[in-house]
């Protein structure tokens, strides 16, 4: 049973530092993963899909890595802003019937704090 | 442009009657859909997906059903509500490799 986990659950940091958030994920039979964010009492909002095929993907100040052979994964956000405050949630897409996508599996979630 | 419509917002019901939430997705057809549960304070719970018409995976064993009688309409039911079953909830849309997009959630309340 695929399980991710997300380190660590909360983190604060002063305005323009550099942040690495972590999720871990046990099966490496995925067909993508994808990072989300979400403001309190709000949906979710799409931030970067990797495919199983690749390494990392890059939009703006964010990067996100993948490494499936130790069912890793990294966002990276760079000189981070206090409008960067949310909870940032991977999820690992599992390979379905006919090696399609289709069930994703949702990380716990890093609680984001940048102060001003 | 693909949009995602969920409601409603808000719900406020009593312990045993019966609920019903809709999602429908505009602007795409054959989508994969999802119905998600956020407890307060904890990750998103997959409760069922379903890649086509009349095919529902169920994800967790409870009081909860899901329907999807049209492509793009996705129902989640209960008979008789719990107190346990207050919560977030999120449908959302996806196909291939495309990211998911999520609706804005429906808050519901069991009292």
């Amino acid at each position: 049973k695929q399980e991710v986990t997300q380190i660590p659950a909360a983190l604060s940091v002063p305005e323009g530092e550099n942040l690495v958030l972590n999720c871990s994920f046990t099966d490496s039979a995925i067909y993508n993963l994808q990072w989300f964010r979400q403001d309190p009492g709000k949906g979710l909002t799409s931030l970067l899909l990797i495919q199983s095929s690749q390494r990392e993907q890059t939009s703006g100040r964010l990067n996100a890595s993948l490494d499936k052979s130790s069912g890793r994964s990294t966002l990276y956000i760079a000189a981070s802003q206090p409008g960067d405050s949310a909870t940032y949630l991977c999820a690992v897409n599992e390979l379905g019937v006919y090696n399609q996508g289709g069930k994703l599996i949702f990380g716990q979630g890093t609680e984001l704090s940048v102060k001003p | 442009s693909q949009t995602i419509h969920q409601w409603p917002a808000t719900l406020v019901q009593p312990v045993g009657s019966p609920l019903s939430l809709e999602c429908t997705v505009e602007g795409t057809s054959n989508p994969n859909l999802y119905w998600y549960r956020q407890a307060a304070g904890r990750g998103l719970q997959l409760l069922f997906y379903s890649v086509g018409i009349g095919q529902i995976s169920s994800e967790v064993p409870q009081n909860l059903s899901a329907s999807r009688p049209q492509d793009r309409q996705f129902i989640l039911s209960s008979k008789k509500l719990l107190l346990s079953d207050s919560g977030f909830y999120l449908c959302a849309w996806g196909r291939g490799n495309s990211p998911l997009h999520f609706g804005n959630g429906t808050r519901l309340t069991v009292t």
